[in-house]
């Protein structure tokens, strides 16, 4: 079982609609959950951060986080074409030595389209 | 933009050669990250520097290795270079040791003949 799966895609959704990104954890220790953006050839960049349950908006983004069933998604609304990306969901391991790392899923390639 | 800078942009090496690659981090963050992207993958955890010294580390064999200087800035070195060891090279730099918000520069492109 990978320890962050996300659905490889692509999802494909027209313009103005709303995309959904799911992704899913293994470890139940996790406490904090990313999403990041990637466009192609370029390095991903931190669009949401979420820690408690429940959702979080910000702008067209909501980030929503169920720690009971392990589960976190993301929200775009009124999708444009500029969000055709991937989109990679990250989650903090336990903490252990001082340290945490992401941990990160293979990432859902969107496709808005006009 | 992050403010974290890498260099080179893109590298081609031979297999069995050793690379350097670098990293200036976000000004004020006094921790840095490496990650490996391979194509299609998300990345995955190299090692972590806080105040010059390795404090986590993935599964990665010991030809990766490390250096944090006095100014934050860190360089990560591959030796005995490997086929697979073509990836995309992500350095994010952070707070704090234990700091989780990551801000990537825009990584170096390694390609391994």
């Amino acid at each position: 079982q990978k320890e962050v799966e996300q659905n490889s895609g692509p999802l494909s959704v027209p313009e103005g609609a709303i995309a959904s990104l799911n992704c899913t954890y293994s470890d139940r220790g996790s406490q904090s959950f990313f999403w990041y953006r990637q466009y192609s050839g370029k390095s991903p960049e931190l669009i949401m951060s979420i820690y408690s349950n429940g959702d979080k908006e910000d702008g067209r983004f909501t980030a929503q986080l169920n720690k009971a069933s392990q589960y976190v998604s993301l929200l775009i609304r009124d999708s444009q074409p500029s969000d055709s990306a991937t989109y990679l969901c990250a989650v903090t391991g336990r903490r252990s030595g001082g340290y945490n790392k992401l941990i990160f899923g293979a990432g859902t390639r969107l496709a808005v389209h006009p | 933009e992050t403010g974290v800078t890498q260099s080179p942009t893109h590298l081609i090496k031979t297999r069995g050669q050793q690379v350097t690659l670098r990293c200036s981090s976000q000004s004020g963050h006094n921790t840095v990250s490496w990650y490996q992207q391979a194509l299609g993958q998300g990345p995955q955890f190299i090692f972590q520097y806080y105040r010059e010294e390795e404090n986590g580390r993935g599964n990665f064999p010991p030809r990766f290795s490390g250096l944090q200087f006095p100014n934050y800035s860190s360089e990560l070195n591959v030796n005995a270079l490997e086929l697979d060891d073509s990836a995309l090279y992500l350095c994010a730099s952070s707070l704090a040791r234990a700091g989780e918000k990551l801000f990537f520069g825009s990584g170096t492109q390694l390609s391994v003949l």
